[in-house]
């Protein structure tokens, strides 16, 4: 069956520093594979896409890999700050192109 | 824009009561999607439409959920009858694939407390 995966745990990083999040997904093929941040309390909201045809997509500090190859997406946050702390779902399309899956997500908490 | 609007934003009713959800998408949007989300099984599609047209509603749990769009402006999911179980957060989200762009515009969600 199709299944995607975040890490469960809490990341914990200090302000400065990178984060990486990791999204890995297995019995899917999907075109394009997106990211959300989401506070307490509030509906995701949409960070970045990426498309199957593509390895890396940036914006502002924020970078999202896509290897089709291991099934997996990075989301890279550089230079984090305590406002970058929210919890972030990956979302693979399937069966359509508006169809989306989300994984559990992963919580980051960045420290001062 | 005010984004996609959801009422109520909180609901408590007791079991066996009917519940109805309502949201509003972006204007200009033709696809809207309906979500719930519990902290075990994390955010779950439940059904989508586009143009109005319910396309897939194979989340939709079991036959006391139910959904309309009855035009492009407004959209419901209702629960009869209801059951602790359904206690949740709901979102409605809606997305339009004009200019070749699938994000999905989320809602502030409706929690849902069923007694």
């Amino acid at each position: 069956s199709q299944k995607i995966e975040q890490n469960s745990e809490a990341l914990n990083i200090q302000e400065g520093k990178t984060a990486t999040l990791t999204c890995n997904y297995t019995n899917y093929s999907p075109a394009y594979l997106q990211w959300y941040r989401q506070d307490p309390g509030r509906g995701p909201v949409f960070l970045l896409l990426i498309r199957e045809n593509e390895k890396e997509k940036r914006k502002e500090r924020l970078k999202v890999t896509f290897d089709t190859t291991l099934k997996q997406s990075l989301f890279h946050i550089t230079a984090s700050q305590p406002a970058d702390s929210a919890t972030y779902l990956c979302a693979l399309v399937s069966g359509g192109y508006n169809k989306l899956i989300f994984g559990a997500g992963t919580r980051l908490a960045v420290h001062p | 824009d005010a984004g996609v609007i959801q009422s109520p934003r909180h609901e408590v009713t007791e079991m066996g009561q009917e519940v109805t959800l309502r949201c509003k998408p972006i204007s200009g949007h033709d696809y809207l999607f309906w979500y719930r989300q519990t902290m075990m099984r994390g955010l779950e599609l439940l059904i989508y439409f586009n143009n109005n047209v319910p396309i897939d509603d194979s989340g939709m749990p079991e036959d006391r959920f139910s959904a309309k769009m009855p035009n492009a402006s407004f959209s419901t999911l209702k629960i009869q009858p209801s059951e602790p179980r359904d206690s949740a957060v709901y979102f409605c989200a809606s997305s339009t694939t004009s200019g070749g762009r699938y994000e999905q515009y989320f809602g502030p969600g409706t929690r849902l407390t069923v007694t």
